[in-house]
């Protein structure tokens, strides 16, 4: 079957970095997304990652090992506004995304 | 670019009735569609896949006579919710592929559908 994992909740501090893991099992690999949810609003774009390696974007960096089946993502200088749902998503061999539950998010002053 | 747009953003209606929602890609041909379903605190869950012009594709345990799926165009896809009831409240998301990079979905803001 295909698996994705990441933790349910993660409880940060304001100006603080966090590093949101997800561990995949999937039939074959086309690429992994992340994608970041506010309650009540529809998921918005946050990375995409083909490649070994990490992508960095502003605050917010991802990073990939095919061989391992990880990713993770990064948020550096965390601000409230960065409290929500971050989902990761594989591509399938049928180019199909496969959805993590999410992770959820809590920033702290 | 890569615009996807939902109507109604938000619907209450009543047990039995049916409910229309609309997803257009305004920007861009979109060849699949894909309809979600998400409740409260858990994860999208796929309902189906339509491609323009032919069949949809449904979830195991999706029923295809409850949920209608129409994709008659290549900027418009349409889910009826038939018969609705109470545990058909839910936030409705579509998501659209066929942008300039293929394998991205762009979402739709949501429908957020209450039956009463």
């Amino acid at each position: 079957g295909q698996n994705i994992d990441q933790p349910t909740e993660m409880t940060a501090t304001e100006g603080a970095i966090v590093q949101i893991n997800c561990t995949y099992q999937t039939s074959g690999f086309n690429g992994l997304f992340w994608y970041q949810q506010h309650a009540g609003e529809a998921p918005t774009f946050l990375s995409y990652n083909v490649l070994d390696g990490l992508e960095e974007k502003g605050r917010f960096s991802s990073f990939l090992s095919r061989s391992k089946g990880y990713s993770y993502l990064l948020l550096k200088e965390l601000q409230m506004k960065d409290s929500a749902s971050y989902l990761c998503a594989v591509v399938d061999s049928n180019y199909q995304l496969i959805w993590g539950a999410g992770t959820k998010l809590i920033i702290k002053p | 670019g890569a615009v996807v747009s939902q109507h109604p953003s938000w619907v209450i209606c009543k047990s039995g009735t049916s409910v229309k929602i609309e997803c257009r890609s305004l920007d861009f041909q979109a060849t699949t569609m894909f309809w979600y379903r998400q409740f409260p605190k858990q994860s999208l869950m796929l309902m189906a896949t339509s491609n323009e012009g032919s069949k949809a594709t449904y979830e195991q345990g999706v029923e295809k006579d409850k949920f209608l799926i129409n994709h008659a165009s290549l900027t418009l896809s349409t889910l009826t919710v038939t018969s609705a009831h109470p545990e058909d409240s839910s936030f409705y998301i579509c998501s659209a592929r066929g942008g300039a990079e293929f394998y991205e979905q762009y979402f739709g803001p949501g429908t957020r559908l209450t039956v009463t």
